[in-house]
């Protein structure tokens, strides 16, 4: 059972153009969230978090919002640009499974130039 | 800086040999953790180590060894490889606490014929 879901396998968008992923969670206990990016034959790195207690973290063209009520979370990069096209995973943490990362199964972001 | 190392970066094995998967990481981290990553499932954790002398199971830990060398290095080995462990393997690192951004190796590519 995925705890954690994106369900959208790829994205496409124009350069200069929002980019919007999401994920869903089913455990209300988690209490962080992450997003990494993967780039191929590369290991994934980190992106940008939020705590289970705010709702939006901002960190330059990256923004993360959190819906607590709606089990959800989104990604926000504005403007896109052709190097952000890469594998997007979120993934959660929970301090009673000893902050393991638990992760979606990722969605293809491309942006056209 | 190295951060987090693994080695081989390929490796192909025949149904039923052994190997063991080296990953080395040089920032002082207390958890290491070693992922799978199969298309359409996300990274799934196989096992990790919360602290240097400790391991435990994660999602998917059948098939697999682990063990903790120092707190440095932390190995992951397959016993008797099959098919269905033909993955991309990935070991990361973190320190302990709520917020636990992971630093990821680049992956290895195994391939069980």
């Amino acid at each position: 059972d995925q705890q954690v879901k994106q369900n959208s396998p790829s994205l496409s968008v124009q350069e200069g153009r929002i980019s919007i992923l999401n994920c869903d969670y089913t455990n209300s206990m988690f209490d962080y969230f992450l997003w990494y990016k993967k780039y191929p034959a590369e290991g994934p790195t980190f992106l940008i978090s939020i705590s289970s207690i705010k709702d939006k973290n901002e960190d330059g063209r990256f923004t993360v919002f959190l819906n607590k009520s709606a089990k959800h979370l989104s990604l926000h990069i504005v403007p896109s640009q052709p190097g952000d096209s890469a594998v997007y995973f979120c993934a959660a943490t929970l301090m009673e499974y000893g902050n393991k990362l638990v992760f979606g199964a990722g969605t293809i972001l491309r942006v056209k130039s | 800086n190295a951060g987090v190392t693994q080695t081989p970066k390929f490796q192909v094995l025949k149904t039923g040999q052994s190997m063991t998967l080296q990953c080395a990481q040089d920032m002082n981290h207390n958890s290491m953790y070693w992922y799978r990553q199969d298309p359409g499932m996300g990274l799934r954790l196989i096992y990790y180590s919360a602290s240097e002398g400790t391991t435990d199971k994660g999602e998917v830990p059948n098939g697999y060894n682990v063990s903790r060398l120092n707190k440095r290095e932390f190995s992951l080995r397959l016993e008797s490889a099959a098919p269905s462990q033909t993955s991309v393997y990935f070991c990361a690192s973190s320190l302990t606490g709520v917020s636990t951004e992971a630093f990821f190796g680049q992956g290895t590519r195994l391939t069980v014929v």
